[in-house]
């Protein structure tokens, strides 16, 4: 079974704080992926990122970054200098390839990010 | 860029109707999905759809639902007899074949709102 859990249901910060959203997941697979998606007050969901469980370097795009670490089973997602617009709720995911090459996603229960002006 | 697109954006409908949801997902995609997310809470899986089948289901997915795929294009949930707790967003997915990445591309969702 898969499990996500994303500890913190909500977060407050100045903007141009840094902040760390974090992410602990549980599988049983060998091969799988994680994701970040975003969702503002808008609802929609917007892809953030991908990781595959053999790749365990460090991503940066802009003021985002991403820390996974297999050993501790965590995917965390950090944000730097942030700013109002980063207010939303952040969803951590995780998804196996089966043979038949469908996946199904499962999901954390989200860390909603307030920022602050 | 290729986008998945959903309609309605929003539904209201009295308990016991049909309510049919209707997603087109990005053209060169193979897998199609349902997820719904009752306002405030978490996203959860409904269904995956792989070859005109249904791959995977959740518990969820009872008797009361059903996807179809009509005409190459579209993908459809149909929910026959809605209850209150229908009561969510419902997002479609699609993603490309196993040469593809593995994301997922969300539609916008189309809330459904139980009456």
């Amino acid at each position: 079974a898969q499990k996500v859990t994303q500890a913190q249901t909500e977060i407050s910060v100045v903007e141009k704080e840094d902040v760390t959203l974090d992410c602990v997941y549980e599988t049983r697979d060998t091969t799988y992926y994680l994701f970040w998606y975003k969702q503002p007050p808008s609802g929609e969901l917007v892809f953030l990122i991908r990781r595959n469980s053999f790749d365990e370097q460090n991503e940066i795009s802009g003021r985002y970054s991403w820390n996974f670490q297999k050993s501790t089973s965590s995917f965390n997602f950090t944000i730097t200098a942030s700013q109002v617009v980063d207010s939303a709720v952040y969803f951590c995911a995780l998804t196996r390839l089966n043979s038949g090459g469908y996946q199904k996603v499962t999901f954390g229960t989200g860390t909603k990010l307030q920022v602050i002006p | 860029e290729p986008e998945v697109t959903q309609t309605p954006s929003h539904q209201v409908t009295q308990m016991g109707q049909e309510v049919i949801l209707r997603c087109v997902p990005i053209s060169n995609h193979l897998y199609f999905y349902w997820y719904r997310q009752i306002l405030g809470q978490k996203v959860e899986f409904l269904v995956s759809f792989y070859n005109n089948e249904i791959s995977e289901k959740s518990e969820i997915f009872d008797d009361q639902f059903s996807v179809e795929r009509p005409d190459g294009s579209n993908f459809t949930l149909k929910i026959r007899s809605t209850k209150l707790e229908d009561s969510a967003m419902y997002f479609c997915a699609s993603r490309a074949g196993l040469a593809g990445t593995g994301e997922l591309f969300f539609g916008e969702g189309s809330r459904l709102t139980v009456l």
